[in-house]
């Protein structure tokens, strides 16, 4: 299985909002609404934001949000702020071999 | 409030096994839910490596699954990983973590353990 395709980085303003893409195949994203995201600091334990395409877990700010369209899931931050900057992963369930499998990781830069 | 601590050796030889357990407190391994591993190699993403239910049900990655073996110790609460026949290239930051069933995604996770393949 290959991995989830992530754009290397994306950068915005304070206040502002921005997208990151996460593109699978039919074999993954596309036949399953189990794409999750998830917020790693360097050092410390991953934290989950984003599951089932577009639930958020409790305590995660309303300023995250999922979507799903074909093969490609996103996650949209918006009223960027300065502790947003950190990396994020997508992951979906792949089908057939019952496993996950990760996106590349997007480093988010708030300029 | 669930926590999940990871440890073992932090150098393993090339060639030789990788051996790590998760110990799990706040909540039973035998109430249900899967738990399982994921890794970052440095300067790399993440990969899924497997998890395991509380029965022993297990399901790997398939680019792993001839080198991997998870298991659960119910009576201790934790689980473990094995993964033989290491390589440099399974040099990595592991991760334990905790995943709802059927649900494939991971909601607690250990804070890792840096475990370096090095002669």
């Amino acid at each position: 299985q290959s991995a989830l395709t992530q754009p290397a980085s994306v950068s915005g303003s304070p206040g502002q909002s921005i997208t990151i893409s996460c593109t699978g195949t039919n074999s993954d994203v596309g036949s399953y609404n189990l794409v999750s995201w998830y917020q790693h600091h360097p050092g410390k334990a991953p934290k989950l934001m984003i599951y089932e395409v577009s639930k958020r877990p409790s305590g995660v700010s309303n300023r995250f949000s999922g979507s799903k369209s074909g093969n490609t899931a996103s996650l949209t931050i918006s009223g960027l702020q300065a502790e947003d900057e950190t990396d994020y992963y997508c992951c979906s369930y792949v089908g057939g071999s019952n496993s996950a499998v990760f996106g590349g990781g997007t480093k988010l830069t708030v300029l | 409030q669930v926590q999940l601590q990871e440890s073992g050796p932090g150098l393993v030889k090339p060639s030789e096994t990788l051996s790590l357990t998760c110990a799990v407190s706040g909540y039973s391994i035998s109430s249900g839910y899967y738990w399982g591993w994921i890794r970052q190699p440095p300067g790399k993403g993440l990969e899924w490596i497997g998890i395991i239910y509380h029965s022993g049900n297990t399901y790997y990655n398939p680019s792993l699954k001839s080198r991997v073996t998870i298991s659960v110790d119910t009576s201790k609460n934790h689980f473990s990983l094995r993964l033989t026949s290491v390589t440099a290239a399974d040099t990595a930051v592991y991760y334990c973590m905790r995943q709802p069933a059927s649900f494939w995604y991971f909601d607690y996770w250990g804070q890792g353990t840096l475990v370096t393949v090095s002669s």
